[in-house]
C-alpha cells in the first residue's frame, strides 16, 4: 500500500544515453512534482503537473521531459545524459499545489558514468 | 524570486536537549513554511508547517515560529532522541506556489 512510488530505485548508466524514471502514487491526489537532490542535498523542484497539465517548469535543460499520462503518473525522461545529471530524483505529490503536505516517493539515485 | 537561507548547516546536540534551527526567506508574499525530515537514505517528510497567519505551531516536541516582519522562521525541538537525528529542511512556497527548500540541517542526537 506505498503511497509514492517510483522505479527504478537506483539507475547506473553511461553518458549520452537515455532512460526514464516512473512514479505513481495511490492517494488520489491531482498535483505531482518532480525534485532533484544533488551530492550537497540540496532539493531543487523541477516540474509540477496539476491534472495532467504541466504548471511548474523550472530552468530545466530541455533533455529533461516530464510527462503525465494521468492524474496518478508523473513520468521523468531524460535524454542524452550527462555527468551533471547524477543526483537522487524525487517525486512527489498532494492535494492541490498550495499549502497542503507533498508526499514524497522513496527516490530513485541516477549515476551517469 | 525567494530565497531560502537555513542555518546551521550542522548541529549536535546531547540527548534531552533543545535544538533550534533557523530560516530567513526573501519573498514577503509567501505564505506557507513547512518543515521536512530525512533520515539517511530516506524520503523527505513533513513533520510540520506553518501558514502566514498563524505565529506559532507547536505538536509535542516539536514548534515552529513565525516572524512575517522579520521574514525568519524557525524549528524548535526539545527533549531530544537518537531517532531525531536527521537533515531537517525548512522551505517557503513562494507567489507561484513552487516550495523552495533552504539548504539543509544534520542534526546529530548524541546519547
Amino acid at each position: 500500500d506505498t503511497a509514492v512510488s517510483q522505479t527504478p530505485k537506483y539507475l547506473v548508466t553511461q553518458m549520452g544515453n537515455d532512460k526514464s524514471i516512473k512514479c505513481e502514487q495511490n492517494l488520489g491526489h491531482d498535483t505531482m512534482y518532480w525534485y532533484k537532490q544533488d551530492s550537497k542535498k540540496f532539493l531543487k523542484i523541477m516540474f509540477s503537473y496539476n491534472n495532467k497539465e504541466l504548471i511548474i517548469n523550472e530552468t530545466v535543460p530541455n533533455r529533461f521531459s516530464p510527462k503525465s499520462p494521468d492524474k496518478a503518473h508523473l513520468n521523468l525522461h531524460i535524454n542524452s545524459l550527462e555527468l551533471g545529471d547524477s543526483a537522487v530524483y524525487f517525486c512527489a505529490s498532494s492535494q492541490g499545489s498550495v499549502y497542503n503536505e507533498q508526499f514524497f516517493g522513496p527516490g530513485t539515485r541516477l549515476t551517469v558514468l | 524570486g525567494e530565497n531560502v537561507e537555513q542555518h546551521p548547516s550542522t548541529l549536535s546536540v546531547q540527548e534531552g536537549d533543545s535544538a533550534v534551527i533557523k530560516c530567513t526567506y526573501s519573498d514577503s508574499a509567501s505564505n506557507y513554511f513547512p518543515w521536512y525530515k530525512q533520515e539517511l537514505g530516506k524520503r523527505p517528510q513533513l513533520i510540520i508547517d506553518i501558514r502566514s497567519n498563524v505565529g506559532e505551531k507547536k505538536d509535542q516536541r516539536i514548534a515552529v515560529t513565525l516572524n512575517k516582519t522579520a521574514k525568519h522562521f524557525s524549528l524548535h525541538i526539545t527533549e531530544t532522541q537518537p531517532e531525531d537525528s536527521a537533515v531537517y529542511f525548512c522551505a517557503a512556497m513562494d507567489s507561484s506556489y513552487k516550495l523552495i527548500f533552504g539548504s539543509g540541517t544534520r542534526l546529530l542526537v548524541r546519547p
